[in-house]
């Protein structure tokens, strides 16, 4: 059964670094999302994406992070001048609609 | 998105049924419940969803009372392997709100040998 991959799965990096993770969806994939959880606390939406532009994105999606599908299988959040609180596991999901959406492994993200 | 309320924690029997309870009085119409669970740290799972109507997948079951401010996840036959958190997501599904998905802070079933 395909699944949602994302790499790395840890990335380590220093405060004002740019990061991209990455996502590969399935296939049939037409919708994508980013979510993140910070250590202990809630999944967080941050963005969707479908037919090439952002559907919606929430206050913590601010003009730090971008989000691309440059070759139309790749998903990729960047995030361009890390801090500290960005620290947290991200996750990419996606879904054929609007229904159920599959998430990947998640990427865990540590600024130092 | 109506708000949901969850037991923060429950245990369960290996082999029996889980049953997972979700309050949601202030539901609309057009809000969808949605039920996905989160092993240990791991991405979230989609496990099932509804309008009105009982759902049943290979996973589990959805029963959504005939007023729709609760509803029930069962897992007939619990593992070890189904402890995890599990959310509750009432949320509008359209092409305006193509999936953002409001996670609350879940119940913890501890399946227990």
């Amino acid at each position: 059964e395909p699944e949602v991959t994302q790499t790395p799965s840890h990335q380590v990096t220093q405060m004002g670094q740019e990061v991209i993770l990455r996502c590969v969806p399935i296939s049939n994939h037409l919708y994508f999302y980013w979510y993140r959880q910070i250590l202990g606390q809630k999944v967080e939406f941050l963005v969707s994406f479908y037919n090439n532009e952002i559907s919606e994105k929430s206050e913590i999606f601010d003009d730090q992070f971008s989000v691309e599908r440059p070759d139309g299988s790749n998903f990729t959040l960047k995030i361009r001048s890390t801090k500290l609180e960005d620290s947290a596991m991200y996750f990419c999901a996606g879904g054929t609609g609007f229904y159920e959406q599959y998430f990947g492994p998640g990427t865990r993200l540590t600024v130092t | 998105d109506a708000k949901t309320t969850q037991p923060t924690s429950m245990d369960c029997a290996e082999g029996r049924a889980a049953n997972l309870p979700c309050n949601h009085s202030t539901i609309s119409g057009n809000e969808y419940v949605y039920w996905y669970r989160q092993i240990h740290s791991q991405g979230p799972q989609y496990i099932i969803h509804g309008l009105k109507n009982n759902e049943t997948n290979e996973m589990a079951s959805l029963i959504i009372t005939e007023d729709r401010k609760s509803s029930t996840l069962i897992l007939p036959h619990a593992t070890l392997r189904d402890t995890a958190v599990y959310y509750c997501i009432v949320r509008v599904t359209s092409n305006t709100n193509a999936g953002k998905s409001t996670f609350g802070d879940g119940t913890t079933l501890t399946v227990k040998p």
